[in-house]
């Protein structure tokens, strides 16, 4: 069945250090990939997001990759700070038809100061 | 994007009880979709709600244990029956706007 694997399941960074969380998808009709933000308690919030027929997005300091062949997809935090501690969830979906999004396992990233 | 209101934000309920969840979206959305979350771990769906029509559920939901109700396209509830302590939870609505899912607050529920 469908299914999105997210890896490392935590990463701890420096302050200021990059931080990426890597995701692969497995039902290659996915064409829609969002990436949600959760911090303690809270709901998760979408950050950036990237269709298919795009190979990378960028927003101030997050980026995402693409590579549709591999079936991979990457969020890249650039700079971090303590405020992006939180736990950050990849997706995918068809972006059409159910809607119906498939969630990664979760990465808990901790930014040392 | 769309606003959520989802209540109760949490409840301990006793075994074998059920506790109905509502969603309100503060505008007209075709899809509203229920999500389960466990403790420290991801988003699994468990139903989509069309209004007008039956409930779609995933696979290991079922109609009789999560029943859902779309009588409007602003209004969601979500029950759960018979409810045992595996079913502690984060419960939480979502609908589909111009950017992606919005969540709605969620719902913190504890069976004893």
């Amino acid at each position: 069945g469908e299914n999105v694997e997210q890896h490392p399941s935590t990463l701890s960074v420096q302050e200021g250090d990059s931080a990426v969380i890597k995701c692969t998808y497995s039902d290659s009709a996915s064409n829609y990939f969002p990436w949600y933000k959760q911090e303690l308690g809270k709901r998760p919030q979408l950050i950036i997001d990237i269709r298919s027929n795009v190979g990378e997005k960028k927003d101030q300091r997050i980026a995402v990759t693409l590579n549709k062949t591999a079936k991979h997809f990457s969020l890249h935090i650039t700079e971090t700070q303590p405020e992006d501690s939180a736990v950050y969830f990849c997706a995918a979906s068809k972006a059409s038809g159910t809607y119906k999004y498939i969630f990664g396992t979760g990465t808990r990233l901790k930014v040392l100061a | 994007s769309a606003v959520i209101s989802q209540k109760p934000s949490r409840d301990i309920c006793q075994r074998g009880t059920s506790l109905t969840i509502q969603c309100q979206v503060d505008s007209q959305v075709t899809m509203m979709f229920w999500y389960r979350q466990q403790p420290g771990q991801s988003l699994t769906l468990i139903a989509t709600a069309n209004q007008g029509s039956e409930a779609t559920y995933e696979s290991g939901f079922v109609i009789d244990k999560f029943p859902i109700s779309r009588p409007n396209l602003t209004f969601s509830t979500l029950t759960v029956s018979n409810m045992s302590p595996e079913d502690s939870s984060i419960y939480l609505c979502s609908v589909v706007t111009g950017h992606g899912y919005t969540f709605g607050s969620g719902t913190r529920l504890t069976v004893v």
